[in-house]
């Protein structure tokens, strides 16, 4: 089955504690890109990747990170997380730059006290 | 930056009516897509317009575009309880960074059976 897969679902962690959510896509996508959503603020995009060892801000860059070491796998790596990180993240892929139509996962609640 | 900016915020309607939302940005664009999301889970790809269309339909949904106005419009006809969920809108961000796509807030649509 095609699909975009995140881990874990569900995170509760402390201020500080590093942490890596990965994602993963089984589509042979080129582009992947992480998003964060919070009430009243919609999605914005974190990083982006247009293939593999090729990785860009998005808008709201700042506390995270990326790699893009191979084609199917785009981790979100958290250094030192704080309070204001907190939120509901979601990797999503797309086949080609051009086509731009992204396949979503089901997303990573994040909770960091 | 946000680009697309949904409206209304959110709209509640019977089951068979149409659900008419808006989607306005601020710079020139590619192309405009629209998503839905269902509580709390990943968005789902709807549809895509580009920059030279004025109307797609895909099934009970139509999308129109007007480039003049910076504007878009989803309009669902005969709206299922099924239908309930938030829908986006997301633009490229032409002439800035490739693959950077800005999703706007969001309309929130509830349909009661």
């Amino acid at each position: 089955e095609a699909q975009v897969t995140q881990n874990p679902r569900y995170l509760i962690t402390v201020t500080g504690k590093k942490l890596t959510v990965t994602c993963s896509q089984n589509m042979n996508h080129e582009y992947m890109s992480w998003y964060r959503q919070d009430p009243g603020l919609g999605l914005r995009q974190i990083y982006y990747s247009m293939n593999v060892e090729v990785t860009d801000k998005g808008d709201v860059p700042e506390g995270y990170k990326v790699s893009r070491k191979e084609k199917r796998n785009f981790p979100l790596i958290l250094e030192s997380p704080s309070p204001n990180q907190t939120s509901l993240y979601f990797c999503a892929s797309s086949p080609r730059l051009d086509s731009y139509e992204q396949y979503f996962g089901p997303g990573t609640r994040l909770t960091v006290t | 930056s946000q680009q697309g900016e949904e409206d209304p915020q959110a709209l509640s309607i019977q089951e068979g009516e149409n659900a008419t939302m808006n989607c306005s940005y601020k710079t020139s664009i590619n192309n405009l897509q629209w998503y839905r999301q269902n509580s709390g889970r990943g968005l789902v790809h709807l549809i895509l317009i580009r920059s030279n269309e004025r109307e797609k339909h895909s099934g009970r949904l139509r999308v129109t575009l007007d480039t003049s106005k910076k504007s878009s419009s989803l309009l669902i006809t005969a709206s299922r309880a099924a239908d309930t969920a938030s829908y986006f809108c997301a633009t490229d961000n032409y002439g800035g960074s490739q693959g950077n796509l800005i999703f706007g807030k969001g309309t929130k649509l509830s349909v009661k059976p």
